[in-house]
């Protein structure tokens, strides 16, 4: 199975501020690999599929990167909305397997 | 607009059963695979089943393979989740997924999800 670790846990960051989240992967998912926002008591909602490719109607001022096993999800001038939890996801084979989660709250 | 509506959770004791249903509009169901996806209380995402298109595949992680059961209803726009021999550890709010389609598994639409308890 391919494990995928997250960092960090949490994040605190100011309104304006450039934020960085990272996912390693346990071996090569070749891209594969989405990145998704939960905010409290909602459904997650897919961000980026493809490690950069970003979905209908997610803003740019979120990007993702990386190749091979680490990836990364970085959200540009943070606005009110964006302080949430944020999972990535491989997508390349069974168990589809989840990072454990990085919560972005306000400092 | 794509929309998945899931129903059928609720309490039920350790050991028996609970049948989840996820209606699904807005796309051409039969032209996707289907997802559910669980997250425990105060926890993170876990996938939970997979179906293919004409429902002839499916797939599960071993926390739930033998006792869970997907299933789809091509003419009814309907996937389900059979789930038997529940335990504590099953207790999690259930969410169906759509596929966003091609040749890997990505979520592109959730539900709003559907809360199941498990315990005496």
């Amino acid at each position: 199975d391919i494990q995928m670790t997250q960092s960090p846990a949490s994040l605190s960051a100011s309104l304006g501020e450039t934020v960085t989240i990272e996912c390693l992967a346990s071996e090569d998912i070749y891209d594969i690999l989405a990145w998704y926002q939960q905010k409290p008591g909602k459904s997650p909602q897919l961000l980026i599929y493809d490690a950069s490719s970003l979905h209908t109607g997610v803003p740019s001022r979120f990007s993702g990167s990386g190749s091979g096993t680490q990836y990364s999800l970085k959200i540009n001038s943070l606005q009110p909305e964006d302080f949430a939890s944020y999972y990535c996801q491989n997508g390349l084979s069974a168990p589809l397997t989840f990072g454990s989660g990085t919560k972005l709250e306000i400092k | 607009e794509v929309q998945l509506v899931e129903t059928g959770g609720g309490l039920v004791q350790p050991g028996r059963s609970l049948k989840l249903s996820c209606v699904a509009s807005g796309f051409t169901f039969s032209s996707y695979w289907m997802y559910w996806i669980r997250q425990a209380p105060g926890k993170g995402l876990e996938w939970v089943s997979s179906i293919n298109t004409d429902g002839g595949s499916t797939y599960y992680p071993d926390s739930v393979k033998g006792r869970f059961t997907i299933s789809r209803d091509n003419a009814e726009n309907t996937v389900y989740l059979q789930m038997n021999s529940l335990r504590s550890e099953d207790t999690a709010t259930y969410y169906c997924a759509k596929d966003r389609g091609g040749r890997v598994s990505y979520f592109d639409y959730w539900g709003q999800g559907v809360m199941v308890t498990v315990s005496s």
